[in-house]
């Protein structure tokens, strides 16, 4: 089965920009999707496809993607965005499966 | 609104089986595929399987092959995820979500199912 790699932990200043990055074969050929968890709670979507967000995502949520890396970027990011941020995609080992990245912690110093 | 939710949390013994449910509202049950994901305390994300509610086929993590079943009934639109044969290593939040197939993306998630494992 396929793997995603992603740094365990990145720190930025209020109002910085962060970038995330998502490393794995699968992302040759299919999007990553970026989810947001904080801490007790179920994850959220934050980034699909090429670079959708779903509604009530802010736009200072971006993706982009090249190669077999995938990227969430935080542009002016928030006390609130401090939380863990997870890529998935689907696995290119077999039809609807799918494989979930090994998670970033992002803090907002 | 559009939500899933899950069954209660479980305390089970090793050797035993789990059994969760996920309800799902405000949208047509048979429309989307569900999976299951779980985190373990402190660890990441880890994705176990798929069901297709329309007609119940489904898919498994190589990991949980022969360990997993997921079922639906469509009468109550609501699946279930059935893990046997339990290990201390199971104990961790079990979560389903739906799946926006066209991108893959798990746009909406249940609130979660704590699942302890212990003798």
């Amino acid at each position: 089965s396929s793997e995603l790699t992603q740094d365990p932990a990145v720190s930025v200043a209020l109002g910085q920009t962060v970038r995330i990055t998502c490393q794995g074969d699968s992302l040759r050929s299919y999007y990553a999707s970026w989810y947001q968890q904080k801490p007790g709670q179920a994850p959220v979507l934050v980034i699909y496809g090429k670079n959708n967000r779903p509604s009530g995502i802010p736009d200072r949520f971006s993706g982009s993607s090249s190669g077999n890396t995938a990227s969430l970027t935080i542009t002016g990011a928030q006390a609130e965005d401090e939380a863990d941020y997870y890529c998935n995609s689907r696995d290119s080992s077999g039809n609807h499966l799918y494989v979930f990245g090994t998670g970033t912690k992002v803090t907002v110093l | 609104q559009v939500q899933l939710v899950q069954s209660g949390a479980e305390v089970k013994k090793p050797g035993a089986s789990v059994k969760v449910s996920c309800k799902a509202s405000g949208y047509t049950f048979t429309s989307y595929y569900m999976h299951w994901v779980r985190q373990a305390p402190g660890q990441g994300l880890e994705w176990m399987g798929i069901i297709n509610p329309s007609g119940g086929s489904t898919s498994y993590a190589q990991k949980f092959q022969g360990r997993v079943t997921m079922t639906r009934d469509t009468s109550t639109s609501t699946v279930y995820m059935e893990l046997s044969s339990l290990r201390s290593e199971d104990t961790a939040v079990y979560y389903c979500a739906r799946v926006y197939e066209s991108w893959g993306a798990f746009d909406i998630w249940g609130q979660g199912t704590m699942v302890t494992v212990s003798s």
